[in-house]
């Protein structure tokens, strides 16, 4: 059974950066695709990338590109989102998932089963 | 960027009833739609994935269908726990995109 636990809340500066964490248990790290999700107070959920793998790559959406970062760190199962260049707009809580694939007749179909509790990232001056 | 496209925005229902939730593609995406519930304070959890196949744990009276461009989640007779608001989820390509969100309220 995967569970993720994020790290918790933040609060920055405009024009700063953030790293999240999201401690994988159950399954390591190289078996899982690892995506990141935000939303904003009161607002629907917005993806900002994950690991494609019909790619085999990390992509990022391209509202983040050039400000967000996803990494992994294999030897301790943690996967990190960093956003740099703070700004208010930012402020949101942040969700890891896990993506897995079942192949149904011939197709892979992808979902987002497993999720992190989310951290809370507040923006302000 | 495929848009995904949900309605109502919102719906009101009473316990009981049958409530049916569409969300739309800009272009097909064949049953590569996935259906999400979120509860307020809460992480979303996968109820439905390939546009018609319930996720292990999920209750029976959740159903999902459709294929290419227009789909449908279904609750067959609501329950206390089900008012929330859900989110259709495209994973036909990347980027991955979701509705905007229909939030089912009690009348």
């Amino acid at each position: 059974q995967v569970q993720l636990v994020q790290s918790g809340a933040e609060v920055k500066k405009p024009g700063a950066s953030v790293k999240v964490s999201c401690k994988v248990s159950g399954y390591t790290l190289t078996e899982l695709f690892m995506h990141w999700v935000r939303q904003a107070p009161g607002k629907g959920l917005e993806w900002m990338g994950g690991f494609d793998p019909e790619d085999g790559e990390t992509i990022y959406a391209q509202k983040f590109q050039g400000r967000v970062t996803m990494t992994e760190d294999t030897s301790t199962d943690t996967a990190y989102m960093e956003l740099s260049s703070l700004r208010s707009e930012d402020t949101a809580v942040y969700y890891c998932a896990t993506e897995s694939r079942q192949q149904l007749v011939n197709y892979y179909f992808y979902y987002m089963d497993v999720w992190g509790k989310g951290t809370t990232v507040t923006v302000s001056s | 960027d495929i848009q995904m496209t949900q309605s109502p925005s919102s719906l009101s229902a009473s316990v009981g009833d049958r409530v049916t939730i569409t969300c739309r593609a800009s272009q097909s995406i064949s049953s590569y739609l996935n259906w999400y519930q979120q509860k307020p304070g809460k992480a979303p959890n996968l109820l439905i994935y390939a546009a018609s196949s319930l996720q292990s744990g999920v209750p029976s009276r959740f159903s999902g269908s459709g294929s290419g461009t227009d789909f449908t989640l279904t609750i067959s007779s609501l329950q206390p726990e089900d008012f929330a608001t859900y989110y259709c989820q495209q994973s036909y390509s990347t980027p991955r995109t979701f509705g905007q969100g229909t939030k089912l309220e009690i009348k």
